[in-house]
């Protein structure tokens, strides 16, 4: 079963725009929210987190909103680079349980 | 501290052989996790090990695999009997156990190919 889903397998936007990166789950009990980023011939690599108990995380260009009622989070990308080209993965974590990973999102910023 | 090592990072392999994979966690991180990738899929969880001890396993991990992590430090994951099925990319990630919560460190994985 796919707790973690990103529907949409690609995005493309001009560099300085916004980009946004959506991701949906169905396990309500899910208390902690990542998104990595992943360059080809590299592992996944730790982007920004939020708990679930919070409904936004920022970090410099980056930023995380969480709706829980929708069981929805995304992820914000102010202004996109050329360097931030690159497959972005969701993931949820229920207590000390695995993480769980979406499909990913390629992220492609044009220059 | 360089990070997670996996070794190696390609392996092509015949149909029916044994592989074996190795990872080396950041030395301080006491978990160790294993992760398959197929192609236009996310990481997918097969095991993860909390020092030496194996807590919890995925329904993918078949009686073909087996993980090991003797010292809690580092980790293989042996395949026997490989079937085409088993091509895929092999991720170990680790992380540390302290307040808050970090996120995990993944190596750069094994691809695996099976012919």
């Amino acid at each position: 079963d796919q707790q973690v889903k990103q529907n949409s397998p690609s995005l493309s936007v001009q560099e300085g725009r916004i980009s946004i990166l959506n991701c949906d789950y169905t396990n309500s009990m899910f208390d902690y929210f990542l998104w990595y980023k992943k360059y080809p011939a590299e592992g996944p690599t730790f982007l920004i987190s939020i708990s679930s108990i919070k409904d936004k995380n920022e970090d410099g260009r980056f930023t995380v909103f969480l709706n829980k009622s929708a069981k929805h989070l995304s992820l914000h990308i102010v202004p996109s680079q050329p360097g931030d080209s690159a497959v972005y993965f969701c993931a949820a974590k229920e207590g000390n349980n695995d993480m769980r990973f979406g499909a990913g999102t390629r992220l492609t910023v044009k220059p | 501290d360089t990070g997670v090592s996996q070794d190696p990072r390609h392996k092509i392999t015949k149909r029916g052989q044994n592989v074996t994979f190795r990872c080396d966690p950041i030395s301080e991180h006491n978990r160790l996790y294993w992760y398959r990738q197929t192609l236009g899929q996310g990481p997918e969880f097969l095991t993860y090990f909390q020092n030496e001890a194996q807590l919890e396993k995925s329904r993918l991990l078949s009686d073909r695999f087996s993980a090991e992590r003797p010292k809690g430090s580092f980790s293989t994951l042996e395949i026997q009997r490989t079937e085409q099925g088993d091509s895929a990319m092999y991720l170990c990630a680790s992380s540390i156990d302290r307040g808050g919560y970090y996120g995990y460190t993944f190596g750069s994985g094994t691809r695996l190919t099976v012919v």
